[in-house]
């Protein structure tokens, strides 16, 4: 069974850094692609990065140069590396896998985590 | 404002039959599949119907999807108090090479 646990949110000022981690079982990251998508208070879904099983990296344009996205293999594990962060960044932001092994375009979104916040505020 | 767009509720009462609308344009829905996503309050979202019209195991068959051209439409029939969610409609869009959400569409069961 799928499981995607989100961690490493919490309150940070504006400028500041936070590293988010999704730890998965069930599934090997080199297989699928996976995704960050993120939730501001209220509002609806917005994509922030794909990341596809052979390694190609995609990311929205307002986090492009801020936010960087790695895994580690070893321990399955996805990082969202996220820099000069803004207000407008705050969120919640989860971790999810592919729904199959189709190219990117052709791909779906299949299991979620439960989310990690992550709030931008001096 | 969202490349794809849905109006921003639906509502029905139980038993009716709803439809939500998700437009696009050629480099997205016109080019990729499009599949949508069920949010139930306070829950992370799940997947609804994928490749256009495919429902995973699990979700009903009241759940059904179509797209033609640069729109795609989500199908829920036999309305139930428990459909009351956020729907969101997303695609690939070839020429952001990005994944693209609609901006939802909140249903409510009268």
């Amino acid at each position: 069974e799928v499981h995607l646990v989100e961690s490493g949110g919490g309150l940070v000022q504006p400028g500041g850094s936070l590293r988010l981690s999704c730890a998965a079982s069930g599934f090997t990251l080199n297989t699928y692609s996976m995704y960050w998508v993120r939730q501001a208070p209220g509002k609806g879904l917005e994509w922030v990065s794909s990341f596809s099983g052979s390694g190609y990296i995609y990311y929205l344009g307002s986090v492009k140069g801020r936010f960087t996205v790695s895994r580690d293999l070893a321990t399955n594990t996805l990082y969202l590396q996220m820099d000069s962060l803004r207000p407008e960044d705050t969120g919640t932001y989860y971790c999810a896998k592919a729904g199959g092994l189709a190219i990117l375009r052709n791909n779906w979104i299949g299991p979620w985590g439960q989310g990690t916040l992550v709030t931008v505020s001096s | 404002q969202s490349v794809v767009t849905q109006p921003p509720s639906a509502s029905g009462t139980p038993g009716q039959r709803v439809t939500i609308s998700c437009s696009g344009r050629n480099s997205n829905i016109g080019s990729n599949p499009v599949h949508w996503y069920q949010q139930l309050p306070g829950t992370a979202p799940k997947l609804l119907i994928y490749i256009n019209d495919q429902r995973p195991s699990g979700v009903p068959d009241r759940f059904s999807g179509s797209q033609s051209g640069t729109s795609a439409s989500l199908a829920i029939s036999g309305l139930q108090f428990d459909d009351e969610a956020d729907y969101y409609c997303a695609t690939w869009d070839d020429s952001l090479s990005a994944l693209v959400f609609g901006g939802g569409t909140k249903l409510t069961v009268l």
